[in-house]
């Protein structure tokens, strides 16, 4: 079984800097994807930002980036220029895909990010 | 944007009545989740439903949860007979998983189940 750990429950930032949520993983497993997803007030799940774990380059979406050490099983985001609306629950979440996609979503405990004007 | 949808947004029920979730994948996804978020809790994974059959289901996932995908286009949860621990948000995600695989699940926006 897979187990995915966030260590900061809860981080505050001023506007426009950078931050980074952490989170690791423990795995056998060798074919797999990671995820971050927001959760802001609504509750939605929006999907940030994916990683595949046979990909060394690290993944980028605009202002969000991961640091994704595989050796390690570590799996951080980092957030540029933080903006008001960046703030939200984020979780970080492990996939393993090698029953195509019958395994769901394993979820660390998420990351209470609050941006201060 | 094709999107997942879910109703009812807020369903409140008493212990021990049974409720049905209903969700709308996107129209050519062909894996079906549902997963649960106990207040001010992580996220936590159900089950998985692909071909019209479960592939795979958690701990969580006893005699009193169902699934099913009773025509093209809805997919549902149903338990049987509520209880107060079952009060959560539950999510319903799909999973294209053809062309170019991305293993992005979508989300839909959840339905609040609050047991009384």
């Amino acid at each position: 079984a897979q187990t995915v750990t966030q260590s900061q429950p809860e981080m505050s930032v001023q506007e426009a800097e950078t931050v980074t949520l952490s989170c690791t993983y423990d795995t056998s497993e060798s074919n797999y994807y990671l995820f971050w997803y927001k959760q802001p007030p609504s509750r939605q799940m929006i999907l940030v930002i994916r990683q595949e774990a046979y990909k060394q380059q690290n993944a980028t979406e605009n202002r969000f980036s991961v640091n994704f050490q595989k050796a390690a099983k570590s799996f951080s985001l980092k957030i540029s220029d933080s903006q008001l609306g960046d703030t939200a629950m984020y979780f970080c979440a492990f996939m393993d895909t090698s029953g195509g996609g019958a395994d769901g979503l394993t979820f660390g405990k998420g990351t209470h990010l609050i941006i201060q004007p | 944007e094709p999107e997942v949808t879910q109703t009812p947004s807020h369903q409140v029920t008493q212990m021990g009545q049974e409720v049905i979730l209903r969700c709308v994948p996107i129209s050519n996804h062909l894996y079906f989740y549902w997963y649960r978020q106990i207040l001010g809790q992580k996220v936590e994974f159900l089950v998985s439903f692909y071909n019209n059959e479960i592939s795979e289901k958690s701990e969580i996932f006893d005699d009193q949860f169902s699934v099913e995908r009773p025509d093209g286009s809805n997919f549902t949860l149903k338990i049987r007979s509520t209880k107060l621990e079952d009060s959560a948000m539950y999510f319903c995600a799909s999973l294209r998983l053809s062309g170019r695989v991305t293993y992005e699940q979508y989300f839909g926006p959840g339905t609040r189940l609050t047991v009384t």
